[in-house]
């Protein structure tokens, strides 16, 4: 069956610009995360979802950052005025529940960069 | 954000040779896992612990979770070029649901 899937691929904005970001968890999955990913670094915890609710949004790190998920499947990230430090791989994972023994599927990304 | 400590960070190896990674952490860990990345590609799971001293392979791959729930191994048997990508760890907090990635262990395979 069909992954996660991250579009677009790749954004280019200019500082200051509002970017949209968007992931189609795996059919079924109601547990949805976001990571951001900078060069030479692991993924960053961002936000997670419980269905359409934002169990756990601790990473987002400024208010410039939110995410949505209003009919518990897609998940959109939005990030207003943005700065040239967002720029990162932006990853989604999806997994069944949520649990602790659920295997997190991620995405391929999204590159932002700003310029 | 808050990164796991995890070394080696780069690691050049002769095809057929075992590879050792770890990962240790200040904090306590309910859940360890270990994550392979291709470029251009999100982490793949390699291996899931979710009990401390917990011992797991998968093919040529064993990961081990540390006694004191701060730290965990990874070990690759006879390393083949395939195995070239980087290396995550990512452990889970205590009563949260967010993982928090290591630095990430880059492997070249020299056939």
């Amino acid at each position: 069956g069909a992954g996660v899937s991250q579009t677009p691929s790749n954004k280019v904005t200019e500082k200051g610009k509002y970017v949209e970001l968007r992931c189609d968890p795996i059919s079924g999955h109601t547990a949805l995360y976001w990571y951001r990913q900078s060069l030479g670094q692991g993924p960053e915890f961002l936000i997670y979802f419980q269905g359409t609710g934002a169990a756990d949004d601790s990473g987002l790190p400024n208010d410039r950052f939110f995410a949505v998920r209003p009919e518990g499947s897609v998940s959109t990230l939005k990030i207003q005025r943005t700065e040239r430090g967002d720029s990162a791989v932006y990853l989604c994972a999806s997994s069944f529940r949520g649990g602790l023994t659920d295997t997190q599927y991620f995405g391929p990304g999204t590159r932002l960069t700003v310029l | 954000g808050q990164q796991l400590n995890q070394s080696p960070q780069s690691m050049f190896i002769q095809e057929g040779e075992d590879v050792s990674m770890n990962c240790t952490s200040s904090s306590i860990f309910n859940t360890w896992l270990w994550y392979k990345q291709d470029p251009g590609e999100g982490p793949v799971l390699l291996i899931a612990l979710y009990k401390a001293g917990e011992l797991t392979s998968n093919g040529r791959l064993t990961a081990q979770f540390g006694i004191t729930r701060k730290d965990s191994f990874l070990n690759i048997s006879a390393s083949i070029p395939s195995d070239v990508g980087i290396y995550f760890c990512a452990g889970q907090p205590s009563g949260t649901y967010k993982y928090i990635f290591g630095t990430g262990t880059r492997l070249k395979v020299l056939a």
